[in-house]
Parts: C-alpha cells; structure tokens; sequence
C-alpha cells in the first residue's frame, strides 16, 4: 500500500541553524501539508500546497518556514534560522487520490530537538 | 471558523468494554469530519471520515462513528475495547474542499485496563 515518508526521524541541531525536513507524498497525489505537533498537544497545520504554490498557511508559518517540491517526487520544509520553540513533531501529509480526495494521509513524523 | 473539542483528555476503559469518545464540532460550512489515531512514537493512521454520505461511518478496527448535525457531534465508539486499542486518538474537521487544512482537537488518550 502507498505510504508517505519522512526523513530523518529524528533530528538535533542548534538554535539558529538551518534544517530541512524531507517528505516523499504518495506519487499520485496533488496536494501536499505540513503539520506540527508539540510534544502534549495537538496537531496544528502549517502549510498547504498545490501546483506548486503554497494554497494556505497558518500564523506558525512565518518568514523563517518555506517549503518547496523541487523534483516532482519530494517535498520539504525548510526552516531558516530554528529556536527553541521549534522543536516538535513534524508530519508531512498528502491528499488528492482519484475517489479519495479529502483524506490526507500522514507520514511518521520527524522528530526535531533544538538546543 | 472551525474547531473541534474532545470531551475528556483521557478515557480509562476495561478490555471488553464499550469504548466512546467524544467529539463536537463548530463549522460554518458543511463539515468533513475525521478520527485519526496515534500509537506511541508512531504517525497518525486514519481510522474513519464522514464526507456528507451515511451519517454511520464504519472504520479500522471495529471502530465507527455517527455524524449527528443537530448536536454537531462525531464521536468514536467501539462495542469492545482490546488492550491493543490503546492510543491517543484525535478527531479532525475540514471544510468540503480537497484542499482543506485539518483542524485537529486536543485528543484523547484511551487507556485499556486488562
């Protein structure tokens, strides 16, 4: 069965550097997500994407996200500059399936630490 | 604007027993509705939906939910909890579009007492 993929699972770095976040969607899909889970609360959207355009955002994704599909099959979020308040739960969704276009489907997450 | 609220941040249930958690639900448009469920360091795995078809949605695992508009309610139910179905498990909506965002609610903790 198709699956979304993430990598790393995990991953640490410093405040202030740069990490991407790296997401494979299920090939036949059109509309990609980034969500965020704090580590005890909920899941909270970041960003949308379609034909390559972000479609929506939320407030969380200021000047220091971006996210870009830059070969048809990948799909990643980028953060500029991290904090500490950065650190969570990552999953990347896709949705857009012929006859299933409202399900998103998650990926297993990255987990990310700032120091 | 859309929101979701799960009654009861954690349900404590006897394996065998009735399992039901809770999930309303504020939409201004006509809603899509979803149960998603979360094992320990795992992703989110779709349990069930309701797209405006049958209001008694089956899912996975013996689960099903029924989308009652006049008390803007879609809660969980199982007829008997198994120690496997222990989880966190999150209801979400999104507005009738396939590019909707999920709005997801707190969530619910199940714990299964053997």
């Amino acid at each position: 069965e198709p699956e979304v993929t993430q990598t790393p699972s995990h991953q640490v770095t410093q405040m202030g550097q740069e990490v991407i976040l790296r997401c494979v969607p299920i090939s036949n899909h059109l509309y990609f997500y980034w969500y965020r889970q704090i580590l005890g609360q909920k899941v909270e959207f970041l960003v949308s994407f379609y034909n390559n355009e972000i479609s929506e955002k939320s407030e969380i994704f200021d000047d220091q996200f971006s996210v870009e599909r830059p070969d048809g099959s990948n799909f990643t979020l980028k953060i500029r500059s991290t904090k500490l308040e950065d650190s969570a739960m990552y999953f990347c969704a896709s949705s857009g399936d012929r006859g299933d276009q409202e399900t998103q489907y998650f990926g297993p997450g990255t987990r990310l630490l700032v120091l | 604007a859309q929101s979701v609220t799960q009654l009861g941040s954690h349900v404590s249930v006897s394996e065998g027993a009735l399992v039901l958690l809770r999930c309303n639900y504020s939409s201004s448009v006509p809603p899509y509705l979803f149960w998603y469920v979360q094992y320990p360091n795992q992703g989110l795995q779709l349990l069930l939906k309701y797209t405006s078809a049958a209001t008694l949605v089956k899912g996975i695992n013996g689960f099903e939910a029924e989308f009652k508009k006049s008390e803007t309610s879609f809660h969980l139910t199982k007829p008997s909890a198994h120690m496997s179905d222990a989880a966190e498990y999150f209801c979400a909506v999104s507005h009738s579009s396939n590019t909707g965002k999920l709005i997801f609610g707190q969530g619910t903790t199940l714990q299964v007492k053997p």
